[in-house]
């Protein structure tokens, strides 16, 4: 059963624009979200995370909403650069329970 | 701040064989995860210690898989015996908060292979 869900597995954007990440989930519990980025051979790397009690959380050209009633979260990089380019895992947890999404792999083009 | 540090990073074994992966936490992260990520999936928690107890273990194959972390510091995840199924990644990681709401450290994994 996958509760944390990223439907689009890739996404291209020029460098500059604005990249949209989503992320749905199913378990209304979930009181933490999180975005991680990955680089190949790296491990995750925590990015950004957002109580459920908000709507919007921001850090520098990161910023994630959260929309409770749909059930989605979000994460705009503006402007994006080539460095972003990288898989980004959408997370959620709430206790101990810990459940990651599939990943989207971005890409910015130069 | 040194990392979360994990060794080896690749090993490959044939089925039936046992292998060991370490991992050093971040110093003063009392919460340690193992998490096993298979190409194209995210990633899925094995098993989690708070110090040196566990936590959680209800993803972890026991009857092939067992991990321990003695003293509340290292860890070890072993498999024995291993199986194709188990190639994988992985990634060891450690948080200061048990919730990990505010994000954990994770190492560069252990890449397996097994054939």
């Amino acid at each position: 059963d996958q509760q944390v869900k990223q439907n689009s597995p890739s996404l291209s954007v020029q460098e500059g624009r604005i990249s949209i990440l989503n992320c749905d989930y199913t378990n209304s519990m979930f009181d933490y979200f999180l975005w991680y980025k990955k680089y190949p051979a790296e491990g995750p790397t925590f990015l950004i995370s957002i109580s459920s009690i908000k709507d919007k959380n921001e850090d520098g050209r990161f910023t994630v909403f959260l929309n409770k009633s749909a059930k989605h979260l979000s994460l705009h990089i503006v402007p994006s650069q080539p460095g972003d380019s990288a898989v980004y895992f959408c997370a959620a947890t709430t206790g101990n329970q810990f459940y990651f999404g599939t990943g989207t792999s971005l890409t910015v083009i130069p | 701040e040194a990392g979360v540090a994990q060794s080896p990073r690749y090993k490959i074994i044939e089925k039936r064989q046992s292998v060991a992966f370490w991992c050093n936490p971040i110093s003063g992260h009392a919460t340690l995860y193992w998490y096993q990520q298979i190409l194209g999936q995210g990633p899925k928690l094995l098993i989690q210690f708070q110090n040196n107890g566990v936590v959680d273990d209800s993803q972890l194959p026991k009857d092939r898989f067992s991990a321990e972390r003695l003293k509340g510091v290292d860890s070890t995840l072993k498999i024995q015996p291993a199986k194709l199924e188990d190639s994988a990644v992985y990634l060891c990681a450690s948080s200061l908060d048990p919730r990990g709401a505010h994000g954990y450290t994770f190492g560069s994994g252990t890449r397996l292979t097994v054939v």
